[in-house]
């Protein structure tokens, strides 16, 4: 079965540092990986995907992740976060139909 | 591309009563999921439709759980007689075709909470 995690609950970073959120994923073959983002009492936004190619994927708002297999992990970066940037992150395999999320990482920004 | 609109956005209902929430998604899209996500975690899938076909359904959706999509375009999903573990936000999601192919779209979600 396909699962996700994703170690920090809650990461606090100050405005215009630099942000690194983990991901690991089991899956037995090659899989799909994502981040989404949701902002308070929103659905979620793609910020970017995995298929296959190129492991390190750039995303929308200047997030890139990258795909290290040997490590089984898929973790999002962005060099300066924004205060905008504040919202819960999740990450997403996907192997074949269906999504499977993580528990999320709560992201809070510090001017 | 209007997204996918999601009705109501909030419902509070007592425990044992019927409730209803309909998703519509982005027109040309023939995939449409259900995810239930509670407080602190990450969405769970329910049940996915390509057209108006249910192809699975999670373990999640106990028999008091029903979704359809009869003409293949808008979804509903009915609860009866709630519980207060229903309480959640539901999101409706589509695609245009598998997940692979079309990442999913997401709707702002019904939140519903039983008293």
């Amino acid at each position: 079965a396909q699962s996700v995690t994703q170690p920090d609950i809650h990461i606090t970073v100050s405005e215009g540092a630099s942000l690194e959120l983990r991901c690991n994923y089991s899956y037995g073959a090659t899989p799909y990986l994502f981040w989404y983002v949701q902002s308070p009492g929103q659905g979620l936004q793609l910020l970017l995907k995995y298929f296959s190619g190129d492991t390190l994927v750039q995303g929308i708002k200047g997030f890139e992740a990258e795909f290290k297999r040997s490590q089984s992990s898929f973790n999002l970066r962005k060099p300066s976060v924004h205060w905008s940037d504040a919202a819960e992150y999740f990450c997403a395999v996907s192997g074949n139909e269906k999504l499977t999320f993580g528990t999320g990482t709560r992201l809070t920004i510090i001017p | 591309d209007t997204g996918v609109s999601q009705d109501p956005r909030h419902k509070i209902t007592k425990r044992g009563q019927n409730v209803t929430f309909r998703c519509d998604p982005i027109s040309e899209h023939n995939r449409l999921y259900w995810y239930r996500q509670t407080l602190g975690q990450g969405p769970e899938f329910l049940t996915y439709f390509q057209n108006e076909a249910q192809l699975e359904k999670s373990r999640l959706l106990s028999d008091r759980f029903s979704a359809e999509r009869p003409k293949g375009s808008f979804s509903t999903l009915e609860i009866q007689r709630t519980e207060q573990g229903d309480s959640a936000m539901y999101l409706c999601a589509s695609s245009l075709t598998g997940q692979a192919q079309s990442p999913l779209h997401f709707g702002n979600g019904t939140r519903l909470t039983v008293t």
